[in-house]
C-alpha cells in the first residue's frame, strides 16, 4: 500500500531559526514528490516539485531534497519567519491522479 | 495573481440533502480537480476532470458524487444525498495545459458540515 509518513508531527521553533521536516514514502512507481504549505483553513500552496532525477530544489528560504534510493525527502526552512507557521504536506505521485498520496503534514509554529 | 475561488466558504446541511459546491478555476486552465480533507486527516483525491469528462476518480467518488462544468467557467461538485461522513473541507484545484496536475493551484476550500 502506498504510504507517505511525515515527521515530526508538530514543531515549535524560534523566529530566525532553521528547521528540517522529513518525509518517507513507499509509493511505487515513483513519479514526483511535492511539498505544499497549508495555512489553517486554506488550500495547499505548492512550494517545490521534484522528479526522480532531482536531488535538490530551492524556492526562496525553502530547500527540498530527495533521495530516491532511500525514498526520503526533506524540507529545510532557513531563517524562519512568523508567517512560516503552517502545515507542510509532502505529496508523492506514482503517476496518474488517483495514485497521489498525501502525507498528514507537519504542523510548524514559529514563535517570536 | 490569478487564483481559484470557491463558494460558499461554509455550508451546513441536513443529512440526506443535496449540496452543490462551486469553484471558479483559473481562466486558462484546462484540468480540474476536487479533493477533500476530513478534519485532522490527510487530503484525499476525489476526481479529475478534463475536456468535459472525468479523467480519473478515486474509490471515494461513488455514485453520490458528480461533477460538472456547466458554463465554461464554473466547476461544480454535487453530493446527491449527504451523509454525516461527508463533513469535510472540499478543495477545488486547477492546472494548465502544459503542467497538468503537477502544478495545481488550490482554492481556499468549502467547509461542509452535515448534521
Amino acid at each position: 500500500k502506498n504510504q507517505v509518513e511525515q515527521s515530526p508531527q508538530s514543531l515549535i521553533i524560534l523566529e530566525g531559526k532553521n528547521c528540517t521536516l522529513q518525509c518517507n514514502y513507499t509509493v511505487s512507481p515513483f513519479s514526483n514528490l511535492r511539498w505544499y504549505k497549508q495555512d489553517t483553513g486554506r488550500g495547499p500552496v505548492s512550494l517545490t516539485i521534484m522528479t526522480f532525477s532531482e536531488n535538490t530544489k530551492s524556492n526562496g528560504r525553502y530547500t527540498a531534497t530527495l533521495d530516491a534510493d532511500t525514498k526520503q525527502s526533506s524540507l529545510h526552512i532557513t531563517a524562519s519567519q512568523l508567517s512560516d507557521s503552517a502545515s507542510y504536506i509532502c505529496v508523492v505521485s506514482a503517476g496518474g491522479y488517483q495514485k497521489v498520496t498525501f502525507g498528514i503534514g507537519t504542523k510548524l509554529q514559529v514563535i517570536p | 495573481e490569478p487564483e481559484v475561488t470557491q463558494t460558499p466558504s461554509h455550508q451546513v446541511t441536513q443529512m440526506g440533502q443535496e449540496v452543490i459546491l462551486r469553484c471558479v478555476p483559473i481562466s486558462n486552465h484546462l484540468y480540474f480537480y476536487w479533493y477533500r480533507q476530513i478534519l485532522g486527516q490527510k487530503v484525499e483525491f476525489l476526481v479529475s476532470f478534463y475536456n468535459n469528462e472525468i479523467s480519473e476518480k478515486s474509490e471515494i467518488f461513488d455514485d453520490q458524487f458528480s461533477v460538472e462544468r456547466p458554463d465554461g467557467s464554473n466547476f461544480t461538485l454535487k453530493i446527491r444525498s449527504t451523509k454525516l461522513e461527508d463533513s469535510a473541507m472540499y478543495f477545488c484545484a486547477s492546472s494548465d495545459d502544459l503542467a497538468r496536475w503537477e502544478t495545481q493551484y488550490f482554492g481556499p476550500g468549502t467547509r461542509l458540515l452535515v448534521l
